[in-house]
């Protein structure tokens, strides 16, 4: 049973526009959630996250919202930018010590 | 400033086969893990040591053994390698929530 979903495998967006990832959750017990992007043949790399007293949290060009009731979460990336092409993961976690749950990805595309 | 490194970065078994993938991080946190990527699964969990002296199962823990040797260092070790082990593997540690990865190992098991 997957506890977190992202839904859309792949998304391309045009240069200069907004990018919405989206990511949907099962487990209720989730307090933190985090968005890794991810380059071919690298570890992925920290992005954003966000805690779940909160509902937005924003850095630079990144946004994440977090719709607690619906279980969703989305990361916006405005305006995008071609290195941001990447597999983007969302995870969430229970407790600090416990592992991230991680989605399956989504490869963005950025399109000059 | 090396963060999280996994050695080897390519390796090639052969089915029943043993090997340790290494993994060390220099930045004094407590967690460490160990995930497997492969093709439309994400990364999925497969052991994790919150704390030097203790590891814990996660996800996917069939087949592998861990050991936490001391605060830096977090190994896996499959005792006989099976195909459905070919993945690239991801270590990672934590000093709360948010992780630093190390570059992975790409393990073929033919």
């Amino acid at each position: 049973d997957q506890q977190v979903k992202q839904n859309s495998p792949s998304l391309s967006v045009q240069e200069g526009r907004i990018s919405i990832l989206n990511c949907d959750y099962t487990n209720s017990m989730f307090d933190y959630f985090l968005w890794y992007k991810k380059y071919p043949a690298e570890g992925p790399t920290f992005l954003i996250s966000i805690s779940s007293i909160k509902d937005k949290n924003e850095d630079g060009r990144f946004t994440v919202f977090l719709n607690k009731s619906a279980k969703h979460l989305s990361l916006h990336i405005v305006p995008s930018q071609p290195g941001d092409s990447a597999v983007y993961f969302c995870a969430a976690s229970r407790s600090r010590a416990d592992g991230l749950t991680f989605g399956k990805g989504t490869h963005l595309i950025i399109q000059p | 400033n090396a963060g999280v490194t996994q050695t080897p970065k390519f390796q090639v078994l052969k089915t029943g086969q043993s090997m340790t993938l290494q993994c060390a991080q220099d930045m004094n946190h407590n967690s460490m893990y160990w995930y497997r990527q492969d093709p439309g699964m994400g990364l999925r969990l497969i052991y994790y040591s919150a704390s030097e002296g203790t590891t814990d199962k996660g996800e996917v823990p069939n087949g592998y053994n861990v050991s936490r040797l001391n605060k830096r260092e977090f190994s896996l070790r499959l005792e006989s390698a099976a195909p459905s082990q070919t993945s690239v593997y991801f270590c990672a540690s934590s000093p709360g929530y948010g992780y630093t990865f190390g570059s992975g190992t790409r393990l073929t098991v033919v």
